[in-house]
């Protein structure tokens, strides 16, 4: 079954360093999502992306956010000055068309859990 | 404005018994999709189950089933014979237009031996 692939796993980094998170969506998908779960809390919406451009973002996406399709494979989330308060799982997810459909077709990857010290 | 609610923050149950784990939504949008995800301790979201709005019928998919209650906009999730692999957080989730999904904050789901 294809997957959506998240790299790394698990990073910890230093309050104030810009980080990139890394997703390899399934390969004929055209829509592209980053969710965040604090820990302990619900997950959350952050930004859909489409076509080279964010389709979509909620509040919590401010300025030191951004997502970027760098080839024809890989999503990334970067974020410019990590706060403590970013520390969370970041997970990204690919979904073949926006519209809705039995189950399948929208696939999360198994996320990135971001520690900020 | 809360779209997911799961007011079990945690249930037990016991092995090889069923289990409903509630979910309640709130839309007026006649098109929405539900959803199940399990999320085990390693943290990754693993789908369970889908239900559309104009499905007729109650989605199953091998011991899980969600009983849909379109009326009292309800999507409860039921386990039936529990394994001990079953222990995870559950999450409920909706999406309107398959762009973005509201989740619930989950349930912790613990099976007993």
């Amino acid at each position: 079954e294809p997957e959506v692939t998240q790299t790394p796993s698990h990073q910890v980094t230093q309050m104030g360093q810009e980080v990139i998170l890394r997703c390899v969506p399934i390969s004929n998908h055209l829509y592209f999502y980053w969710y965040r779960q604090i820990l302990g809390q619900k997950v959350e919406f952050l930004v859909s992306f489409y076509n080279n451009e964010i389709s979509e973002k909620s509040e919590i996406f401010d300025d030191q956010f951004s997502v970027e399709r760098p080839d024809g494979s890989n999503f990334t989330l970067k974020i410019r000055s990590t706060k403590l308060e970013d520390s969370a799982m970041y997970f990204c997810a690919s979904s073949e068309a926006r519209r809705i459909r039995r189950g399948g077709g929208y696939t999360f990857g198994s996320g990135t859990r971001l520690t900020v010290v | 404005a809360q779209k997911i609610t799961q007011t079990q923050p945690g249930m037990f149950v016991q092995e090889k018994e069923a289990v409903t784990l509630d979910c309640t939504y709130d839309t007026s949008d006649p098109s929405y999709g539900l959803f199940w995800y399990k999320q085990p301790s390693s943290g990754e979201m693993i789908f369970l189950i889908y239900q559309g709005s104009y499905d007729q019928q109650n989605a199953t998919e091998g011991r899980y089933s969600l009983n849909f209650q379109k009326a009292r906009k309800s999507a409860n999730l039921v386990i039936s014979a529990s394994q001990l692999g079953d222990s995870a957080m559950y999450f409920c989730a909706m999406t309107l237009d398959f762009n973005k999904f509201y989740f619930g904050s989950g349930t912790k789901l613990n099976v007993k031996p």
